[in-house]
């Protein structure tokens, strides 16, 4: 069965860092999304997009944050200069054209020291 | 008012017991409606969608009331590897928006 893969699994890094997370979204899935949950809150929206642009982003994605399709499989979150608030797990999805079903990659978990 | 609300339990139950979980959402253009269950430190994986005329998968039910606002998830003969946290999710429309989540009810069943 198809799935949504993504690297590195866990990430440690300084506050003021920057960071880029890894998704490899199912193949025949052209909308792509980023997620994030803090340790024992829900989960929350950041990102969407398609046809290589964003087509909807959240309060909490701001100019610290950028999204990127760099080649025909990947799909990348650039965190450019980290915060300790940033500490989450980070989620990738990805849905077909006319569904509003996504699917989930299992995650990276990120810890900003 | 959250956007999507849940009792986060802990719903403690034994096994082989049938258990429900509500949700209401306050959008009232809300337009798809799921069910996710999330394990501890995973992904939130697709349980089932929710459909207005309800539907059932297995020992899953889930039902829809569009006037209320309101979403339910029964849980039939509940299995150990039931235990787990389940998501109630919404989505305004069809294609590239956001999901919503709640903050999700904790389900434990034990021997």
């Amino acid at each position: 069965e198809p799935e949504v893969t993504q690297t590195p699994s866990h990430q440690v890094t300084q506050m003021g860092q920057e960071v880029i997370l890894r998704c490899v979204p199912i193949s025949n899935h052209l909308y792509f999304y980023w997620y994030r949950q803090i340790l024992g809150q829900k989960v929350e929206f950041l990102v969407s997009f398609y046809n290589n642009e964003i087509s909807e982003k959240s309060e909490i994605f701001d100019d610290q944050f950028s999204v990127e399709r760099p080649d025909g499989s990947n799909f990348t979150l650039k965190i450019r200069s980290t915060k300790l608030e940033d500490s989450a797990m980070y989620f990738c999805a990805s849905s077909e054209v006319g569904t509003a079903t996504q699917y989930f990659g299992p995650g990276t978990r990120l810890l900003v020291l | 008012r959250k956007e999507v609300e849940q009792d986060p339990g802990p719903f403690n139950v034994p096994e082989g017991a049938t258990v429900a979980f509500n949700c209401t959402y306050s959008n009232s253009a809300s337009q798809s409606f799921f069910w996710y269950r999330q394990d501890c430190r995973k992904e939130p994986k697709l349980l089932m969608s929710v459909y207005s005329s309800g539907n059932e998968d297995g020992r899953f039910t889930a039902q829809l009331n569009r006037a209320s606002q309101y979403i339910s998830l029964l849980i039939r003969d509940s299995k150990l590897s039931d235990s787990a946290t389940y998501l109630c999710v919404v989505n305004r429309d069809t294609g590239f928006q956001k999901l919503v989540f709640g903050t999700g009810t904790r389900l434990l069943v034990s021997p």
